[in-house]
C-alpha cells in the first residue's frame, strides 16, 4: 500500500500538554501533508512538507521529515481542546489522489 | 470565497434505490476528487477529475458508480442500486491543478444511509 499510517490509534491528553503523532509510509515521496478532521465531516490541510525539507512550523505545529526512515511526526505544542480531532497524514507518492491511513484520533482533556 | 460545499448533507434510502450526490468545488479549481469514508477509516479516493474528464477512476468500487462534470465545475456521484455496504459519508475536494502538489480542499461531505 502507497498509504501513510498514522501512529498511534488513538491519544489521549491534557490540554495544554503536547501531542506528538506519526506516519510512516513505504515508497519514495514528493511531499507529505498532514490533514485534520473533526467529528467525521471534512478534512481541513494543516501543512505540507517537501521531501527535500526536514521540519517545518506553522503556529503551534511542527512537522518533521525523515526520508531515510520513510516517516513523519506532527508536533501539536500547548495542545487545546479545540485540537480533539482525528489527524491523517498524506504521502504524495506521485499519484495525484491523496491516499489516508486510518489516522490518529487525538481526544485533549480541558 | 466560498469554501467547497456538497448536497445534500445527509441521505437516507432504502436498499436497491438510486442516488446522487453534488459537489460544489471552489470556483476556478479545474481538479475535482471524490473520497468515500467509512467510519473510524481514512477517507478512500473514488475518481479525479481535471476538468470535465475523469483523469483516474480507478478507485471506483464497481459499475454501480458513476460520476460526472459535464461543464467542468459542479460533478454529481450517482449510485444505483445501492446496497447497505454504500453507506459512509462521501467527501469531494477540489484543488488548483496547475500548482504541481497542491493542497486539496475538501468539503464537509454527504452523510448516506441505506436502510
Amino acid at each position: 500500500s502507497q498509504q501513510g499510517e498514522e501512529d498511534p490509534q488513538a491519544l489521549s491528553i491534557q490540554e495544554g500538554e503536547n501531542a506528538t503523532m506519526n506516519c510512516s509510509y513505504k515508497t519514495s515521496i514528493n511531499n507529505l501533508q498532514w490533514y485534520r478532521q473533526n467529528s467525521g465531516r471534512g478534512l481541513v490541510h494543516l501543512i505540507l512538507i517537501r521531501s527535500n525539507e526536514r521540519e517545518k512550523h506553522s503556529g503551534r505545529l511542527r512537522v518533521t521529515l525523515d526520508t531515510s526512515k520513510k516517516s513523519s511526526s506532527l508536533l501539536i505544542t500547548a495542545s487545546r481542546a479545540a485540537d480533539t480531532a482525528s489527524y491523517f497524514c498524506a504521502p504524495d507518492t506521485g499519484r495525484r489522489a491523496l491516499t489516508f491511513g486510518s489516522g490518529t484520533r487525538l481526544q485533549v482533556q480541558p | 470565497g466560498a469554501g467547497v460545499s456538497q448536497t445534500p448533507s445527509n441521505k437516507v434510502t432504502e436498499k436497491g434505490k438510486y442516488v446522487e450526490l453534488r459537489c460544489d468545488p471552489i470556483s476556478g479549481h479545474t481538479a475535482l476528487y471524490w473520497y468515500r469514508q467509512s467510519l473510524g477509516q481514512g477517507p478512500e479516493f473514488l475518481i479525479y477529475f481535471q476538468g470535465t474528464g475523469a483523469a483516474d477512476d480507478s478507485g471506483l468500487p464497481n459499475d454501480r458508480f458513476f460520476a460526472v462534470r459535464p461543464e467542468g465545475s459542479v460533478s454529481t456521484l450517482k449510485i444505483q442500486r445501492t446496497e447497505r455496504g454504500d453507506s459512509a459519508v462521501y467527501l469531494c475536494a477540489s484543488s488548483l491543478a496547475a500548482q504541481g502538489r497542491e493542497t486539496q480542499y475538501f468539503g464537509p461531505g454527504t452523510r448516506l444511509l441505506v436502510l
